[in-house]
């Protein structure tokens, strides 16, 4: 079973520079979320989606952070304008509804610096 | 609202010497809890889990954990450690019967074996 996959590992932009981050979850998984780890940090959520809903972004920056979730399959996550201080590692988990806990599964992550 | 502190940022440890890795946690409601491990430019995995029932639990590769809801603590232990241990090691919560919500971390645990 193929796990989470996501693109790029690594990106490199200059500040105010738009960003995108994709990630496709493993198949059959309802939930998705966006996790923004910083360095020497633990992961945050950013934001979490059910199927296409998103059902908790309070901690997403929406004055330059969006998401979707088309299809309630695969997400991308943009960053328009991109800013120092969003250099961090974007990761992307899935679970799966079935279960009475959350079980996440984690994708490589996208590796983010900002110049 | 659920916090984790894991006081030790890094853990020397000689190989074949054993390990203690510290978690606490901090919750109004019940929580479940967990171990996730990160290799050097991967994503996080799934170490081990207490969801309910015996509060020691035990991973494949040697490593176990105890849940003592008195302290709020969920200490990580291994009895020898070997060089193939040497990751960062994430203590996480998560609401008990909130669906599959998003994980609450610590601010992880370097652990280095010394040869």
């Amino acid at each position: 079973e193929a796990g989470v996959v996501q693109s790029p590992r690594y990106k490199i932009i200059e500040k105010k520079q738009p960003v995108a981050f994709w990630c496709n979850p493993i198949s059959g998984h309802n939930t998705l979320y966006w996790y923004r780890q910083n360095l020497g940090q633990g992961p945050e959520l950013l934001i979490r989606y059910e199927n296409e809903e998103a059902v908790d972004d309070s901690q997403l920056p929406k004055d330059r952070f969006s998401a979707e979730r088309l299809k309630g399959v695969d997400s991308t996550l943009k960053i328009q304008p991109a800013e120092l201080g969003d250099s961090a590692v974007y990761l992307c988990a899935s679970s799966s509804s079935s279960g009475s806990f959350g079980e996440q599964f984690f994708g490589p992550g996208t590796r983010l610096t900002v110049l | 609202a659920q916090s984790v502190t894991q006081l030790d940022s890094q853990v020397p440890v000689f190989e074949e010497a054993p390990v203690e890795l510290r978690c606490n946690y901090s919750s109004s409601v019940s929580v479940y809890l967990f171990w996730y491990v990160q290799y050097p430019n991967q994503g996080l995995q799934l170490l081990l889990k207490y969801l309910s029932g015996s509060t020691l639990v035990e991973s494949i590769n040697g490593f176990e954990a105890e849940f003592n809801k008195s302290q709020t603590s969920f200490h990580l232990r291994k009895p020898s450690v070997h060089i193939s241990d040497t990751a960062e090691y994430f203590c996480a919560v998560s609401r008990k019967n909130f669906g599959n919500e998003k994980l609450t971390f610590g601010t992880g645990t370097r652990l280095t074996i010394i040869p």
